[in-house]
């Protein structure tokens, strides 16, 4: 089955970058996904990436995707302390919708 | 400004007693989702819908949880009898359904459950 795993807690200082880490098991996924969720809300959409890219730039992020080791990274360049949040990666299996997310990571920005 | 809405908020009940989750989502998006959140077990899928059928609640004690889609505009998540190790907070997500899509979800910002 599908099964996506990341690391727990990344310490970073404010202008750092932040790399956030991601593997994942389905060979057959489409589309992978970066959710960010602040405290007390829901998940937003951050970026996504398609599985027949390496990478994705969008102003401070970059994705890195290594499909022959289904590892998945996240880059927040100039880190600041509003991106302290917990990080989803997440997987869309074949099919319909359904996306399978990892544990989370949570990013801590401190000054 | 379409958003998926999930009440209540936040819902403090004793251990027994039944609960019902209602969800919103966005005019026009076909697929809907259950998740779980908490700290032990991450995000977990319990349900979800397309075109208000459910296609998946394999992650969902059958024994207790029940999910539901009455209509298009309104996602039901039912927990009778609660226990404690149901406090969590259950978020619903909902999306457009379309294959060439990007997939993306869209999520309410959660029910908060304690049960005591």
């Amino acid at each position: 089955g599908e099964d996506v795993e990341q690391s727990l807690f990344l310490s970073v200082r404010e202008g750092d970058s932040s790399v956030i880490n991601c593997t994942y098991t389905d060979s057959s996924s489409t589309y992978l996904y970066w959710y960010k969720q602040e405290p007390g809300a829901g998940l937003q959409l951050l970026t996504y990436i398609f599985s027949n890219m390496d990478m994705k730039q969008d102003q401070r992020l970059t994705v890195l995707l290594n499909k022959k080791d289904k590892h998945l990274s996240l880059r927040i360049a100039d880190t600041q302390t509003g991106d302290s949040a917990i990080y989803f990666c997440a997987e869309r299996s074949s099919g319909f919708q359904k996306l399978v997310f990892g544990t989370g990571t949570r990013l801590l920005v401190s000054p | 400004d379409a958003r998926v809405t999930q009440t209540p908020r936040h819902k403090v009940t004793e251990m027994g007693q039944e609960v019902t989750m209602r969800c919103q989502p966005i005019l026009g998006h076909n697929t809907v989702f259950w998740y779980r959140q908490t700290m032990m077990q991450g995000l977990e899928l319990l349900a979800y819908f397309r075109n208000r059928a459910p296609l998946d609640d394999s992650g969902m004690p059958k024994d207790r949880f029940s999910a539901e889609m009455p209509d298009a505009t309104l996602a039901t998540l039912k927990i009778q009898p609660s226990e404690p190790r149901d406090s969590a907070v259950y978020f619903c997500a909902s999306g457009s359904g379309q294959v060439a899509n990007t997939g993306e979800l869209f999520f309410g910002e959660g029910s908060r459950l304690t049960v005591l």
